[in-house]
């Protein structure tokens, strides 16, 4: 089993809707969650850490963490052709700093 | 306040040969990590450095790879020999307190 598993997609959604972005991790004792966007060519770019049960709220963007399901979750809102990327959830997975990411989902936002 | 600085940004070599890459992480920030990142997948992480001590190599493999910090502000990974399946992007990144990681932008190697 992957410590970190994202659907690789890609997810396909029309401009102005919300994607939808899943990631589920393996370790009962991982503390920090985080989502990374990577556009093609460029290093991971961070836009969400989450670190207790519940939703956070970052202007579209919302993290959602439930720790009972080992669930994380990005919710993007009124999306855009620019919101095109893939996105990576990272995991702490208790130990010192260390992160450990899924494979990424890519985001398709059509016109 | 600048970001995390790499070099080079692109490099080919061909296998059996050496390669080394350069960071210089976000000022003030004492954690610094390697991550390989091969085409569609994740970065995974080789080293990771507390000042110039090594926190966690474990998946760095130590027959071809290494890397130091002497001073505890940049670093350098080298490669020796080179492999065909070292081809990666190999990125930087460094954080100050807690876990949020910053990353550079990068070498994108490519060994032939």
């Amino acid at each position: 089993q992957k410590e970190v598993e994202q659907n690789s997609g890609p997810l396909s959604v029309p401009e102005g809707a919300i994607a939808s972005l899943n990631c589920t991790y393996s370790d009962r004792v991982s503390q920090s969650f985080f989502w990374y966007r990577q556009y093609s060519g460029k290093s991971p770019e961070l836009i969400m850490s989450i670190y207790s049960n519940g939703d956070k709220e970052d202007g579209r963007f919302t993290a959602q963490l439930n720790k009972a399901s080992q669930y994380v979750s990005l919710l993007i809102r009124d999306s855009h052709p620019s919101d095109s990327a893939t996105y990576l959830c990272a995991v702490n997975p208790g130990t010192a700093s260390k992160l450990t990411f899924g494979t990424g989902t890519r985001l398709q936002v059509t016109l | 306040e600048a970001g995390v600085a790499q070099s080079p940004r692109y490099k080919i070599i061909e296998k059996r040969q050496s390669v080394a890459f350069w960071c210089n992480p976000i000022s003030g920030h004492a954690t610094l990590y390697w991550y390989q990142q091969i085409l569609g997948q994740g970065p995974k992480l080789l080293i990771q450095f507390q000042n110039n001590g090594v926190v966690d190599d474990s998946q760095l493999p130590k027959d071809r790879f290494s890397a130091e910090r002497l001073k505890g502000v940049d670093s350098t990974l080298k490669i020796q020999p080179a492999k065909l399946e070292d081809s990666a992007v190999y990125l930087c990144a460094s954080t100050a307190v807690g876990y949020e990681q910053y990353f550079g932008p990068g070498t994108r190697l490519t060994v032939t």
